[in-house]
């Protein structure tokens, strides 16, 4: 069974478009994880979530929003896509105190 | 500002060569160093370390942090072509209150040819 799966795997869209990005994690963690890969492989943290509440919200522009309906999921969507916002998006997991982080298999989002 | 820079960005060796790459940091409230190894897809854990000088090893892969100069070496021995990937250093750190954050290095990009 996959720890952290997020869904769709790869996403190609046109500027302007919004879209959203699924993450469900079946660890039993309590902290979610939204992280920016950029194309020189560089990976970011972007969100947070600890038992539905965000906790980090790193310097990203407001048209990304993070929504978690339970602790073991935490989406991302993404309003008015630009060409820079193509990299791939992780999602990740941890139990609160274990410090390790488990991570989704990513997705590619492409912005054409 | 916190950060974490890994050293070589990228190296090329030949199979059965040893190969040692650095991660250095700069964060305050430090908690732990995690490595990583990343192929195709998703990184996956190698090793966490919270504490000086004790060595963790898993086959030809070593690990060990040194807290007070800051830094921690990543070490893999009779390396194979199947060992080629990014290496990401990543550094979990208090970000305020009893939030913790993990910051990566840019990673190090390991080719091993035949």
């Amino acid at each position: 069974d996959t720890a952290v799966s997020q869904t769709p795997k790869y996403l190609v869209t046109q500027m302007g478009n919004d879209k959203s990005i699924k993450c469900e994690q079946n660890l039993g963690h309590d902290t979610m994880y939204w992280y920016k890969q950029d194309s020189k492989k560089f990976l970011k943290i972007m969100f947070s979530y600890n038992n539905k509440e965000l906790i980090i919200n790193e310097t990203v522009p407001n048209r990304f929003s993070p929504k978690s309906p339970d602790k073991a999921h935490l989406n991302l969507h993404i309003n008015s896509l630009e060409l820079g916002d193509s990299a791939v998006y992780f999602c990740a997991s941890s139990q609160d105190r274990s410090q390790l982080t488990f991570f989704g298999q990513g997705t590619r989002l492409t912005v054409v | 500002e916190d950060k974490v820079v890994q050293s070589p960005l990228s190296l090329v060796v030949h199979e059965g060569d040893t190969v040692t790459l650095n991660c250095s940091y700069e964060v305050t409230n430090f908690r732990s160093l995690l490595w990583y190894k990343q192929e195709k897809k998703a990184p996956t854990f190698l090793f966490m370390l919270t504490s000086s000088g004790i060595e963790k090893k898993s086959g030809r892969l070593s690990s060990i942090l040194d807290k007070k100069e800051l830094f921690s070496i990543l070490n893999i021995t009779a390396t194979q072509t199947g060992d080629s990937a990014i290496y990401l250093c990543a550094v979990e750190f208090r970000s305020g209150g009893s939030n913790y954050k993990l910051t990566f290095g840019k990673g190090t990009l390991l080719t091993v040819n035949p």
